[in-house]
């Protein structure tokens, strides 16, 4: 079945530290996507990546990286620079200059100590 | 730029009621909308979308919502909801034409569904 992988589903982390989220996509599409989800503030786009090696920042990415050498893979990385790194993570992918209709992973629920 | 209006942040309905979520919407250029439903500790799911033509458009789980271009609006509504529909609703837009990868998400809103 095609579809979004997010791993792990919960991640726990101690202050300082970096961490890594991982974002899988089999569907074969272009574009892919890093959201921060907090209660009650809806999805706000962190990174999004068009085309492999190539990546623009979203409205909230200061604190975090992504890097883009395969199609179907979008990790993030959360750095200790990020402030209030505790947070839903989701990962989505579509399909370049059509409609923008996104699939999304099952999210990561980071927690930050 | 567009921006998105959830107007409600929690919706309590009893079962088999019907139910309106409402969703705003502000933008300069034409737009697509879409309506997502997240369940607890999950991603979100494709309800319905809005592109062109009908301004009403049917979705998955007996749900529908209207387009009303004069009003920059996008409801969301079910004639009678079921204790499975709790969940969180988003709408988003997103540019129509162009490079329209990118969407903008509402702050949502909570339907609980009481027996």
């Amino acid at each position: 079945d095609g579809g979004i992988t997010q791993s792990p589903k919960y991640l726990f982390r101690k202050e300082g530290q970096n961490v890594t989220l991982s974002c899988e996509q089999n569907l074969n599409h272009d574009a892919m996507y890093w959201y921060r989800q907090d209660p009650g503030q809806g999805l706000r786009l962190i990174y999004y990546s068009q085309i492999v090696n190539d990546f623009q920042k979203g409205d909230i990415a200061e604190g975090y990286s992504v890097s883009r050498e395969k199609k179907e893979s979008f990790p993030l990385t959360v750095t200790s620079a990020q402030k209030n790194p505790t947070a839903f993570y989701l990962c989505a992918s579509s399909i370049l200059g059509q409609v923008a209709e996104q699939y999304f992973g099952p999210g990561t629920r980071l927690t930050v100590t | 730029a567009q921006s998105v209006t959830q107007l409600d942040s929690q919706v309590p309905v009893f079962e088999e009621a019907p139910v309106e979520l409402r969703c705003n919407y502000s933008s300069s250029v034409s737009v697509y909308l879409f309506w997502y439903v997240q369940y607890p500790n999950q991603g979100l799911q494709l309800l319905l979308k809005y592109l062109s033509g009908s301004t009403l458009v049917k979705g998955i789980n007996g749900f529908e919502a209207e387009f009303n271009k004069s009003q920059t609006s996008f409801h969301l509504r079910k004639p009678s909801v079921h204790i499975s529909d709790t969940a969180e609703y988003f709408c988003a837009v997103s540019r129509s034409g162009g490079s329209n990868y990118k969407l903008t998400f509402g702050k949502g809103t909570l339907l609980t569904v009481n027996p």
